[in-house]
């Protein structure tokens, strides 16, 4: 299996700061994916990580919003920028290895 | 875009009677996965389903892929308490994408 670690566990943020989020897989994927949660909610993907290329975003998602770093194979970084309210929500890494989908803790952000 | 709803959105059951949680998609689905978040924590792998009117078992929980591949159902017998959390399914695009698109949820809750 994999395990995944993830930086900060928790933060209650004033609006208008940014956050960012790490993400430690030990094992190296070519790719990582950054889902968000709102409370009671279902999951929804942000974006996919690729080690040496751009990160690819979902419909709604915009790299000046949430820009992604992918500095190697085993971890990567999600930034939320000039937050709101509305971004109060559970972040999510996750990878995808022999066959299974694995998720990090998460990163229980709430933005004041 | 993909649509994937499960039913029902919540459940309380007697300890000890079963469960079913339904998924539907809008299109023909290449596989069909399914996770359980516990309360407080993140979505943890099940299973997946890949071939039409595909039956799995892991011990009380039987999961079924529709013949026509656009449903799919969890079934748990004899619930526990251990058995509380939200369950959701999940389909990939294709066979080979990794992104996941979750369903709406179910969200257990057992009565001792």
């Amino acid at each position: 299996s994999a395990v995944i670690s993830q930086k900060p566990s928790r933060d209650i943020c004033q609006r208008g700061t940014s956050l960012t989020i790490q993400c430690q897989v030990d094992s190296q994927v070519t790719m990582m994916f950054w889902y968000r949660q709102q409370p009671g909610q279902s999951l929804t993907l942000i974006a996919t990580a690729n080690q040496g290329s751009e990160a690819t975003y979902e419909s709604g998602f915009v790299i000046d919003k949430f820009p992604i770093s992918r500095p190697n194979l085993t971890f990567s970084t999600l930034t939320v920028s000039n937050m709101s309210p509305e971004d109060s929500s559970i972040y999510l890494c996750s990878v995808r290895l022999y066959n299974e989908q694995f998720f990090g803790p998460g990163t229980r952000l709430t933005v004041l | 875009g993909q649509q994937v709803m499960q039913i029902p959105q919540y459940q309380h059951v007697q300890e000890g009677e079963d469960f079913t949680t339904y998924c539907n998609s809008s299109t023909t689905l290449s596989n069909i996965q399914w996770y359980k978040q516990r309360p407080g924590g993140h979505p943890v792998f099940l299973i997946q389903l890949v071939k039409s009117g595909e039956v799995k078992k892991q011990k009380r929980l039987t999961f079924q892929f529709g013949e026509a591949k656009k449903n799919s159902s969890l079934h748990i017998t004899a619930t526990q308490t251990t058995d509380v959390g939200t369950y959701f399914c999940a389909e990939t695009l294709n066979f080979g994408n990794e992104k996941l698109t979750f369903g709406t949820g179910t969200r257990l809750t057992i009565i001792p």
